[in-house]
């Protein structure tokens, strides 16, 4: 079955600085890779998603995300940090080759992002 | 604005109680879809309509019964919930279920059970 690592429950960063978040699934075929981003009390926004083509993806709010196949990972990154960024970030795979698995989005255990001005 | 509408936001129930939640999306979307998720946890998929029939139940209990009366709509009816119920319950949906599409959330239905 497909997983999917989020390496860090945890990152803080001083606002301005980079962030990054690592995300590393386990499917020797590449999946289609999504982030997703959840502030308090609300649902799950998409930030950006990788199914084919340019592995360098960019999102919404700055951040965007690069497919390394042989690193089996789509780690997220956004140049200089905002307070507003401040949220849960969920990386989450589909495997095309699950067979019964449609529809199945595997998700990260998530990392929370704290910014400090 | 999320373009996936869930009510109530707030839901505080008895275990012996009947109550529903409801779901409503006017995209054209044709998949459909419950999640269960516990503070500080990634969601669970719980039920995934396509094309207003159910096409996966990952073994929910039956106090839970999820309906898809029309392609705009998803209600979850809750009866005898355990207080282990207690969870934000999101809804969501994409354009026909393929795994390349993503999924659009609501805000969720935070349940309580007492």
């Amino acid at each position: 079955a497909q997983s999917v690592t989020q390496l860090g429950s945890h990152v803080s960063v001083s606002e301005g600085a980079l962030v990054l978040l690592r995300c590393n699934y386990s499917s020797s075929v590449p999946p289609y890779l999504f982030w997703y981003v959840q502030y308090p009390n609300q649902g799950l926004q998409l930030l950006l998603k990788y199914t084919t083509g340019a592995t360098l993806v960019k999102g919404i709010n700055g951040f965007e995300a690069e497919f390394k196949k042989s690193e089996t990972s789509f780690h997220l990154t956004k140049p200089s940090a905002h307070m507003s960024d401040a949220a849960e970030y969920f990386c989450a795979v589909s495997d095309p080759y699950s067979g019964g698995s449609n529809y199945k989005l595997t998700f990260g255990k998530g990392t929370l992002l704290t910014v400090n001005p | 604005d999320t373009e996936v509408t869930q009510t109530p936001k707030h839901l505080v129930m008895g275990m012996t109680n009947k109550k529903s939640l409801k779901c409503e999306q006017h995209m054209g979307h044709r998949a459909m879809y419950w999640y269960k998720q516990k503070a500080k946890k990634p969601p669970e998929l719980m039920f995934v309509y396509s094309y207003e029939k159910l096409s996966i139940n990952e073994s929910v209990p039956s106090r839970f019964s999820p309906e898809c009366p029309n392609s705009s709509l998803l209600n979850l009816h809750l009866h005898a919930l355990q207080p282990e119920d207690s969870a934000l319950y999101l809804c969501a949906s994409s354009q026909d279920g393929l795994l390349n599409q993503p999924q659009h959330f609501g805000d969720g239905t935070r349940l309580s059970i007492l």
